[in-house]
């Protein structure tokens, strides 16, 4: 069983352009969670996803962001118009969401670096 | 509303001595918590959980952790300290009910350094 994977590893990008960020999740796993961390802190919550449903926007989302998981299996998040701000390391979890536990499995994470 | 505290950003132990990392959570509901630990430039590995079940927990590489009700904690020991425990640790955890399930609320983190 593969574990989670992201793509790609580090993306360096000039302010102002687009990003889009790739996460291929457990297979069978029917969540999937975005994350952000920034230097020195722990991750903070994003976004999630129960199959195709997006169930959940954190408000650090602004509307630069968005994120997709269409079919419910790998996900896709774009930052419009990057800023300086936006640069963190981005991660991707994925669960089996059951009625005792909803454990999450990291992927190695997306570094994003704003010019 | 849930929130994880970890108490002290470093922590520093000789190589065979106890680790010790310290986390309180604050949660209205019973939580489900987590300790992960993040190498340098990765993602974060699953070290051992708390589902409500036993309330001491066993983990990978000797790992354990006591959930602790009355004084609101769930900290990771370890007896003997290895090199390559040389990481972050955070604990993380959500409420086991209501919209916040599965959201996982993270601590600032612990680094341990482990010295030769």
């Amino acid at each position: 069983d593969t574990g989670v994977s992201q793509d790609p590893r580090h993306k360096i990008t000039k302010r102002g352009q687009n990003v889009t960020f790739r996460c291929d999740p457990i297979s069978e796993h029917n969540r999937l969670y975005w994350y952000r961390q920034t230097l020195g802190q722990g991750p903070e919550f994003l976004t999630y996803f129960q199959n195709e449903a997006q169930l959940e926007k954190s408000r650090l989302l602004s509307d630069r962001f968005s994120a997709e998981r269409p079919k419910g299996s790998f996900s896709t998040l774009e930052i419009q118009r990057t800023e300086q701000g936006d640069s963190a390391m981005y991660l991707c979890a994925s669960s089996f969401r059951s009625a005792s536990t909803d454990t999450q499995y990291f992927g190695p994470g997306t570094r994003l670096t704003v010019l | 509303a849930q929130s994880v505290t970890q108490l002290g950003s470093h922590v520093s132990v000789s190589e065979g001595a106890l680790v010790l990392l310290r986390c309180n959570y604050s949660s209205s509901v019973p939580p489900y918590l987590f300790w992960y630990v993040q190498y340098p430039n990765q993602g974060l590995q699953l070290l051992l959980k708390y589902t409500s079940a036993a309330t001491l927990v066993k983990g990978i590489n000797g790992f354990e952790a006591e959930f602790k009700k009355s004084e609101t904690s769930f900290h990771l020991t370890k007896p003997s300290a290895h090199m390559s425990d040389a990481a972050e640790y955070f604990c993380a955890g959500y409420a086991a009910g209501g919209t916040s399930y599965g959201k996982l609320t993270f601590g600032q983190g612990t680094i341990l350094t482990v010295h030769p």
